[in-house]
């Protein structure tokens, strides 16, 4: 199958505290794992991406996590701030230049 | 310098009228798409283009087509527009995700159908 589950669907931490999206897959072929952002009225953009021969990736307050044995990818946001408020995607790629992305994770930041 | 720029941002219209988006991006892309999203926020692909070929076409009604003169644009035209087409429509690119690159994005048009 070529599913992509993400979960939270909505998330909501406190100013300074740490957010954790978590995307699982069920392609094992998967080898490239985008992270995107976005903000209320605004297009999505790519933050972050990491790929198969890669465990983590990180940029500054962001990370990504991949786990190819239990198939999953994680985005970690630390000390997180009001602007990190957005929905944010991990979109699967298929075959045949196919990008699918889902409903996203809602994830707000409490003052 | 606008990467992928779509036009118009907003557009209110009656139903049953046909209506066009364009879309145009300067990055030299070879796969261009449109997604449509509704008001949950469901990001859905509609249609890819490769090099002005159609690629993908996600069962859109045929009132939807796109149409690409060339590889730096696609456009959208909308027949008989119907109150469920209201959505967001974002037009993307990217060089060719065989390469495994990034999606770049339109600012979205907002379509309202009353």
């Amino acid at each position: 199958g070529e599913n992509v589950e993400q979960h939270p669907s909505t998330l909501s931490v406190q100013e300074g505290d740490s957010a954790v999206i978590k995307c699982t897959y069920s392609d094992s072929a998967s080898n490239y794992f985008p992270w995107y952002k976005q903000e209320l009225g605004k297009r999505p953009q790519l933050i972050i991406d990491i790929r198969s021969n890669v465990g983590e990736k990180k940029d500054q307050r962001i990370a990504v996590t991949l786990n190819k044995t239990a198939k999953h990818f994680s985005l970690h946001i630390t000390e997180t701030q009001p602007e990190d408020s957005a929905v944010y995607f991990c979109p699967k790629i298929f075959g045949n230049e196919k990008l699918t992305f889902g409903t996203g994770t809602r994830l707000t930041i409490i003052p | 310098d606008t990467a992928v720029s779509q036009t118009p941002k907003y557009l209110v219209t009656q139903m049953g009228n046909d209506k066009s988006i364009k879309c145009e991006q300067n990055l030299g892309h070879d796969t261009m798409y449109w997604y449509k999203q509704d008001s949950k926020k469901f990001l859905k692909i509609m249609f890819s283009y490769n090099n002005k070929e159609l690629i993908i076409n996600e069962t859109v009604p045929n009132r939807f087509s796109p149409k690409s003169p060339d590889k730096a644009h696609l456009n959208l035209h909308i027949n008989s527009l119907e109150l469920g087409d209201s959505a967001v429509y974002f037009c993307a690119s990217s060089q060719d995700l065989r390469f495994l690159t990034e999606a770049f994005f339109g600012q979205g048009t907002r379509l309202t159908v009353v």
